[in-house]
């Protein structure tokens, strides 16, 4: 079964809006990751983590904050979204021995 | 500031043809790996190089870490359908696990 998971899959909201993007991994890595996928700009990295209550800020922090709640969960939280916000974020949990890191199947945001 | 360019951002191959992408940068990485996405999925790993220099061989892929830990290029042989898809490379200079993509070079195959 698959080792990273995300939710919800696909999400529409309005702007000035509240918006949670959760994130669940069973590989029990210490590291996990947000990103975010735009055409032409591959990954880049909003936020990070190294273990439950630790959040890091990654290249494009702005306009979000992160929860690690447990080694399990990595959440990713918009306040307040803007229609700049619509993307694809993909979370990735990462072994920190090897570096490799194994993703979830991505959320599609759309914000109006 | 860590940056990953890669090469080329667009390819059509035919099935059966080969197929190179290149990775570069001006800073080392300790490692880097690569990826690659299908439509509608994370990307997965394909490969991780640590050794200046390494060459990694697997069926129809061979990766190359530049001497200088630089550049890298991932080489697939005979070309499928089914390798169709994005690939990425990415690394970590920072010491910090944070990690930088590259842009990613897409690649179509025509059967």
């Amino acid at each position: 079964e698959a080792a990273v998971t995300q939710s919800p899959r696909n999400k529409v909201a309005v702007t000035g809006g509240k918006v949670t993007l959760s994130c669940n991994q069973t590989n029990n890595h210490n590291n996990m990751y947000w990103y975010r996928q735009d055409t032409g700009h591959g990954l880049r990295l909003i936020h990070y983590s190294y273990g439950a209550g630790s959040t890091e800020k990654g290249d494009i922090p702005d306009g979000y904050k992160a929860s690690r709640p447990s080694q399990e969960n990595f959440s990713l939280i918009l306040e307040l979204a803007t229609p700049s916000q619509t993307s694809v974020y993909f979370c990735a949990s990462g072994d920190a021995g090897t570096g490799e890191q194994y993703f979830g199947p991505g959320t599609r945001l759309t914000v109006l | 500031t860590q940056r990953l360019e890669q090469s080329p951002r667009f390819l059509s191959i035919q099935e059966g043809q080969d197929f190179t992408a290149r990775c570069s940068s001006s800073t080392t990485f300790p490692q880097l790996y690569w990826y690659r996405q299908v439509p509608r999925e994370g990307p997965v790993i394909l490969v991780t190089l640590v050794k200046s220099g390494e060459v990694k061989e697997q069926r129809r892929m061979t990766a190359k870490f530049g001497e200088a830990r630089k550049n890298s290029s991932l080489f697939i042989a005979r070309a499928q359908p089914g390798d169709a898809g994005i690939y990425f490379c990415t690394g970590d200079n920072t010491g910090n696990y944070k990690y930088v993509f590259g842009a990613g070079t897409r690649l179509k195959v025509i059967a």
